[in-house]
């Protein structure tokens, strides 16, 4: 089962580039990794997906390295309205197991 | 033009009772799935069904029971609720045409925020 760890929280301002990493060591060849982002009171929503080296779209970048045993979620710029938490889901095909890790807070001061 | 929805938003409840938390999805997905996020926002799948069948079932006590209607709709029954079964509770949905694939996005209800006294 490929688990996830991500830093708990981390704190960030206005303007500046932030770059949260997830770990997953027993990541399977037909696993890709996705990042959710979830507002207070709200459910999970997508943000981007990919299996390995870079992709980017227009709200962020994520970077994989060849191993794939870990990903890094890269916001450019972050604003106050990118205070939410960040979500590594690395999951199978069907009937594999679908796992989120705990989350990292992100916190954006101004 | 809500993708996922779910009834109620809240539901607060004494320990014992039993309980539906309801959810629609009218984006033609055929898979769906409920999740629990516990108060550390640790977000675990407890079900996935797949064209009204069952297949995911985490360890989830039997005291709690999904039935599926159709397709569009994923409801989630809770017997003798216990303190410890106070969270919330998401919906989701996705294309997947025989379950979750590795690309598949969800799509995520609301939420209900169940409190147990």
């Amino acid at each position: 089962l490929a688990k996830t760890t991500q830093p708990i929280s981390m704190d960030s301002y206005e303007g500046q580039e932030v770059n949260i990493t997830c770990s997953h060591n027993n990541i399977a060849t037909n696993d890709y990794i996705t990042w959710y982002q979830q507002f207070p009171s709200q459910g999970p929503r997508f943000i981007i997906q990919g299996y390995k080296t870079k992709v980017t779209n227009e709200v962020a970048s994520l970077f994989i390295p060849a191993d794939r045993k870990s990903s890094t979620l890269s916001l450019p710029r972050v604003s106050l309205s990118d205070t939410a938490v960040y979500y590594c889901l690395v999951a199978g095909n069907q009937g594999g197991k679908l796992i989120f890790g705990q989350g990292t807070e992100l916190s954006v001061k101004p | 033009d809500t993708a996922v929805s779910q009834t109620p938003k809240y539901l607060v409840t004494q320990m014992g009772n039993d309980k539906s938390i309801k959810c629609e999805q009218n984006l033609g997905h055929d898979t769906m799935y409920w999740y629990k996020q516990d108060s550390k926002k640790f977000l675990k799948i407890m079900f996935s069904y797949n064209n009204k069948e069952l297949i995911i079932n985490e360890t989830v006590p039997n005291r709690f029971s999904p039935k599926s209607p159709d397709k569009a709709h994923l409801n989630l029954h809770i017997n003798s609720l216990e303190l410890g079964d106070s969270a919330v509770y998401f919906c989701a949905s996705s294309p997947g045409l025989a379950g979750p694939t590795s690309t598949d996005t969800q799509y995520f209800g609301p939420g209900t925020r169940l409190t147990v006294l």
